[in-house]
C-alpha cells in the first residue's frame, strides 16, 4: 500500500481557504486518494475521494495532478468548527477489501 | 436513519480480563471494519468482515484479539488477557463497499482502559 507524507500541523484563520497538500510517490494505477476528517473524542467522517484531477462537492475540493504522486484538499472559507484531524490515505481498488491504512494526519488549528 | 453505534462507550478493566466490545453497523451494511486508535496516532487497521466471515483478519495483533459477525450486522470484538498495552480507542466502521467508494461510516468508538 502506499505511503502517504503530509503536514504534521497547520493554522489558519476563520474565512480563509486552506490547502492540505498529501505526497504519495508510489501510487499504484488502481490506487484511488481518500481523505477523512477526525474530530476529537469522534470516529473519522469520510470527506471526498478522487482518482485524477478535480473532485468538488459540498465540503471540499481534491486536486489531484497528472502524475498522481501528491494531492490537495482544499477548504474554502474555514470557520472554528474545522478545527480537526484530517487523513489523507492511498487504497487500492482490490474488489471487496477497502481497509483503510492510516497515518498521522494533519491537524488543523482554525483561530477566530 | 441512525449511524453506526458501539457499547459499551468506556470499559475500564483489570490487566488479565476478558472484554467485549460491540459494533451495530449500519442496517443493510455488508461490510465491517475493527479499528485501534491510540492517542495521537491514525486508526489502525484490524478486521474485515464481508457479511458473516472475516475476509482479512491480518491486522489482529496477536491470539488474544477475536472477533465474529455471526448473522452479518452485530460484531463482537473479543480480547482475552488483556494487557495495558491493549488501552485505545476502538473503532467500528461499516459501508456498503458498492462501485469504488472508500466511504466507511465510523461508530463513535470504545475507549478501552487497562489498568
Amino acid at each position: 500500500l502506499a505511503k502517504t507524507t503530509q503536514p504534521i500541523s497547520m493554522d489558519s484563520y476563520e474565512g480563509q481557504e486552506v490547502n492540505i497538500t498529501c505526497s504519495h510517490n508510489n501510487i499504484a494505477t488502481n490506487d484511488y486518494i481518500t481523505w477523512y476528517q477526525q474530530f476529537p473524542s469522534q470516529g473519522p467522517r469520510f470527506i471526498i475521494q478522487g482518482y485524477k484531477t478535480k473532485v468538488t462537492n459540498e465540503v471540499a475540493s481534491l486536486f489531484i495532478p497528472a502524475d498522481r504522486k501528491s494531492s490537495t484538499l482544499s477548504l474554502p472559507r474555514v470557520s472554528l468548527s474545522d478545527t480537526a484531524v484530517y487523513y489523507c490515505l492511498v487504497a487500492p481498488n482490490a474488489g471487496n477489501n477497502r481497509k483503510l491504512i492510516w497515518g498521522l494526519g494533519t491537524s488543523l488549528a482554525v483561530n477566530p | 436513519g441512525a449511524g453506526v453505534s458501539q457499547t459499551p462507550s468506556n470499559k475500564v478493566t483489570e490487566k488479565g480480563k476478558y472484554v467485549e466490545l460491540r459494533c451495530d453497523p449500519i442496517s443493510g451494511h455488508t461490510a465491517l471494519y475493527w479499528y485501534r486508535q491510540s492517542l495521537g496516532q491514525g486508526p489502525e487497521f484490524l478486521i474485515y468482515f464481508q457479511g458473516t466471515g472475516a475476509a482479512d483478519d491480518s491486522g489482529l495483533p496477536n491470539d488474544r484479539f477475536f472477533a465474529v459477525r455471526p448473522e452479518g450486522s452485530v460484531s463482537t470484538l473479543k480480547i482475552q488477557r488483556t494487557e495495558r498495552g491493549d488501552s485505545a480507542v476502538y473503532l467500528c466502521a461499516s459501508s456498503l463497499n458498492e462501485g469504488r467508494t472508500y466511504e466507511q461510516y465510523f461508530g463513535p468508538g470504545t475507549r478501552l482502559t487497562v489498568t
